[in-house]
């Protein structure tokens, strides 16, 4: 199966600071990739869809200059948090499709970031 | 728009007993459904998926799931549950319906718990 990595796994950092997440495909390039968040004990809400080559498509009540996304190859799309708050921890996913068209996901392994 | 609804937050069986892990959807297209579990601190990791072939599909681990359209139903269920599948199991549909690469939706959750 198609693989999916993320990284860091986990991350603490102190509060106003910036935290980078990569999201690679490993074995396969992905044009869209997508960024979800999961809330403790919560499902995965969508974030946004990083699209290579053109700007991230963010759902209603994301703050775009907070997370800033960006798909700089076919490989890899990178999550930025800026000045992060302690209310931005939270477990970070991202997800990419194989195929275009398959409705399938691979998912990386999740982020866990923790602001002091 | 899309939705899905699994029932029960929480389910705890015996080792060896069935499980049974329901989900309904809402969907204005036909959809493609899809069962993700989740260890954790982990990513998601696929268990099955229905995509308008047949109607009972069979995945990993034992699992397998029926969709029944007049029921807009896509339950999980196991014969014999083994203390390995303790996790989360999360329920899905593609947002767009059909071959969409589009995102997921997915339910809030199941968290299994199996007892020795």
């Amino acid at each position: 199966g198609a693989v999916v990595s993320q990284h860091p796994s986990w991350v603490i950092c102190k509060s106003g600071t910036s935290v980078k997440i990569e999201c690679r495909s490993l074995d396969f390039q992905a044009t869209t990739m997508f960024w979800y968040r999961q809330f403790p004990k919560q499902s995965l809400m969508l974030m946004a869809t990083s699209n290579e080559g053109s700007k991230a498509t963010y759902e209603q009540g994301v703050e775009k200059d907070k997370f800033l996304i960006n798909h700089a190859s076919l490989t890899l799309s990178t999550l930025t948090v800026t000045s992060a708050h302690p209310e931005d921890s939270s477990f970070y996913i991202c997800s990419a499709p194989l195929q275009e068209g398959s409705g399938e996901l691979f998912f990386g392994e999740g982020s866990r970031l923790t602001v002091l | 728009a899309q939705s899905v609804t699994q029932l029960g937050s929480h389910v705890s069986v015996s080792e060896g007993a069935l499980v049974l892990l329901r989900c309904n959807y809402s969907s204005s297209v036909p959809p493609y459904l899809f069962w993700y579990v989740q260890y954790p601190n982990q990513g998601l990791q696929l268990l099955l998926k229905y995509t308008s072939a047949a109607t009972l599909v069979k995945g990993i681990n034992g699992f397998e799931a029926e969709f029944k359209k007049s029921e807009t139903s896509f339950h999980l269920t196991k014969p014999s549950a083994h203390m390995s599948d303790a996790a989360e199991y999360f329920c899905a549909v593609s947002a767009f319906g059909g071959g969409s690469q589009g995102n997921l939706i997915f339910g809030k959750g199941t968290k299994l718990s199996v007892k020795p």
